[in-house]
């Protein structure tokens, strides 16, 4: 039984498309996050939203925008694919807003841009 | 900026003896710090975690080691299994509302291979 999951797990698209990753989490956390994985290997927090309500939304181009409809969803649309938006994208949940008790990640979604 | 430096890219041990992954942070705020593990294709998974009001924390064949005043901690792994070889992932948060809070900083990352 998955507790946190997302799709796709793999995705390939042509520059200037418009994509959507979604995330869902069982676990009854309030807070659920965006991470990237760039090719330097650094996992870098994009966006957190905590029971719906945005939280953190780092320097990432507006191309990239989360919904959270619910709680237990965070999905990342993005808009106009880049070459450089290719990574693989991590959504995590954690119990509260402080990852006290540590994240639950996800098995990531490895997005290729060409 | 990197505030969580995991500098050793890479670490050979061998099965039995015990592997030391360091890590060090710059950002004082910091009082919670985190170790993930990540085995490739994977998401990184939860493996333990210390508070800035200890210096040791363990679990099992995993020990946690801070110092503080050093702004480093250190994850020791006795003894190291074949199964142990992996991405190991430094991470730290801020409990206040302060700068490095409500996220994970994570460090690059350090592969560690446990020779069988």
């Amino acid at each position: 039984d998955t507790a946190v999951s997302q799709t796709p797990k793999y995705l390939v698209t042509q520059m200037g498309n418009d994509k959507s990753i979604k995330c869902e989490q069982n676990l009854g956390h309030d807070t659920m996050y965006w991470y990237k994985q760039d090719s330097k290997k650094f996992l870098k927090i994009m966006f957190s939203y905590n029971n719906k309500e945005l939280i953190i939304n780092e320097t990432v181009p507006n191309r990239f925008s989360p919904k959270s409809p619910d709680k237990a969803h965070l999905n990342l649309h993005i808009n106009s694919l880049e070459l450089g938006d290719s990574a693989v994208y991590f959504c995590a949940s954690s119990q509260d807003l402080w990852g006290a008790g540590g994240y639950t990640f996800g098995s990531g979604t490895r997005l290729t841009v060409v | 900026d990197q505030q969580v430096k995991q500098n050793s890219p890479s670490l050979s041990v061998q099965e039995g003896r015990i592997s030391i992954l360091n890590c060090d942070y710059t950002n004082s705020m910091f009082d919670y710090f985190l170790w993930y593990k990540k085995y490739p294709a994977e998401g990184p998974t939860f493996l333990i975690s210390i508070s800035s009001i200890k210096d040791k924390n363990e679990d099992g064949r995993f020990t946690v080691f801070l110092n503080k005043s050093a702004k480093h901690l250190s994850l020791h792994i006795v003894p190291s299994q074949p199964g142990d070889s992996a991405v190991y992932f430094c991470a730290a948060s801020a409990l206040g509302s302060g700068a490095g809070s409500y996220q994970l900083t994570f460090g690059k990352g350090t592969k560690l291979s446990v020779i069988p």
